[in-house]
C-alpha cells in the first residue's frame, strides 16, 4: 500500500541547534514529495517539494529536504533552530490510484526552546 | 496572506442546523479539495473537484454535500451533523498535473453542539 509516515509525534530541539524531521514513504513509481507546516489556528502552509532532480531541496524560512531513494525518505532540516519555527509539521506524497492524489502523514509536532 | 479564502473561520451549530462553508481561490487553480482535520488525526481528503466535476469522495457521510459551481468556488454544505464532525475543515487548489503543489485556506473550524 502506499503510504507516508513521520515516525515522531515530536520533536525537541534547543534554539540554534540543528534540526531534522523525519519522514519515509512508500511509493510505487517516482515519489513526488512535499513538506508542509501549520502554525497554530491556521492552515497548512507549503514549504519546498522534491519532484526530481538534486537530491537536497531548498525551502521557505530555511528548511531544505534531502531525498534518498535507497533509504525511502525524505527528512526536513535547518542548521540552526527558531523559536519561531515552533509548529506541526507535515510530510505528504503523490500518488497515483488512477487519478492523483496527495496523501499526508500525521503530522510532528516541532518545539524550539529558547 | 494566501490565495484561498475560507469562510466562515469559525461556525458553531447545533444537530439539527444546515449550514454551509465557502471557499474561494484566487491562483487560477482547476482543482479544488475539502479535507478535514481532527485532533490526533491524519489529515483526511473528503472530496476531490477537477474541473468542476467531482472526481473523488472517500466514503464521506451524505450529511456532508459538496458543490463546486466553478473552479474558483468550492461549498461544503452541513445537514444534521454530529458532535464528533466537530473538526477544523481544509479547503484546498491546485492545478491539475502531477508533482504540482496543493495551497490550502486557513481552515473553517466546525463546533457541533
Amino acid at each position: 500500500a502506499q503510504s507516508v509516515a513521520q515516525p515522531e509525534d515530536q520533536v525537541n530541539v534547543a534554539e540554534g541547534n540543528p534540526l531534522t524531521v523525519k519522514c519515509t514513504y512508500s511509493v510505487s513509481g517516482n515519489p513526488y514529495l512535499f513538506w508542509y507546516v501549520q502554525y497554530p489556528n491556521r492552515g497548512l502552509q507549503f514549504l519546498l517539494k522534491y519532484i526530481t532532480g538534486d537530491n537536497l531541496v531548498k525551502g521557505s524560512y530555511g528548511f531544505e529536504a534531502e531525498f534518498n531513494k535507497s533509504q525511502t525518505s525524505f527528512h526536513l532540516k535547518k542548521p540552526s533552530a527558531l523559536v519561531s519555527d515552533s509548529a506541526l509539521y507535515f510530510c505528504a506524497v503523490r500518488i497515483n490510484t488512477g487519478g492523483f492524489k496527495t496523501i499526508f502523514g500525521a503530522g510532528t509536532r516541532l518545539f524550539v526552546k529558547a | 496572506e494566501t490565495g484561498v479564502t475560507q469562510t466562515p473561520r469559525h461556525l458553531v451549530m447545533g444537530m439539527t442546523n444546515k449550514k454551509s462553508l465557502k471557499c474561494e481561490q484566487h491562483l487560477g487553480h482547476n482543482a479544488m479539495y475539502w479535507y478535514k482535520q481532527s485532533a490526533k488525526k491524519p489529515l483526511e481528503l473528503m472530496f476531490v473537484y477537477s474541473l468542476e466535476e467531482r472526481v473523488e469522495n472517500n466514503s464521506v457521510p451524505s450529511r456532508f454535500s459538496p458543490e463546486c459551481p466553478n473552479s474558483s468556488h468550492l461549498f461544503l454544505h452541513l445537514h444534521t451533523l454530529q458532535p464528533e464532525d466537530s473538526a477544523l475543515y481544509l479547503c484546498a487548489s491546485s492545478q491539475i498535473r502531477t508533482g504540482n503543489t496543493i495551497y490550502f485556506g486557513e481552515g473553517s473550524w466546525l463546533t457541533v453542539v
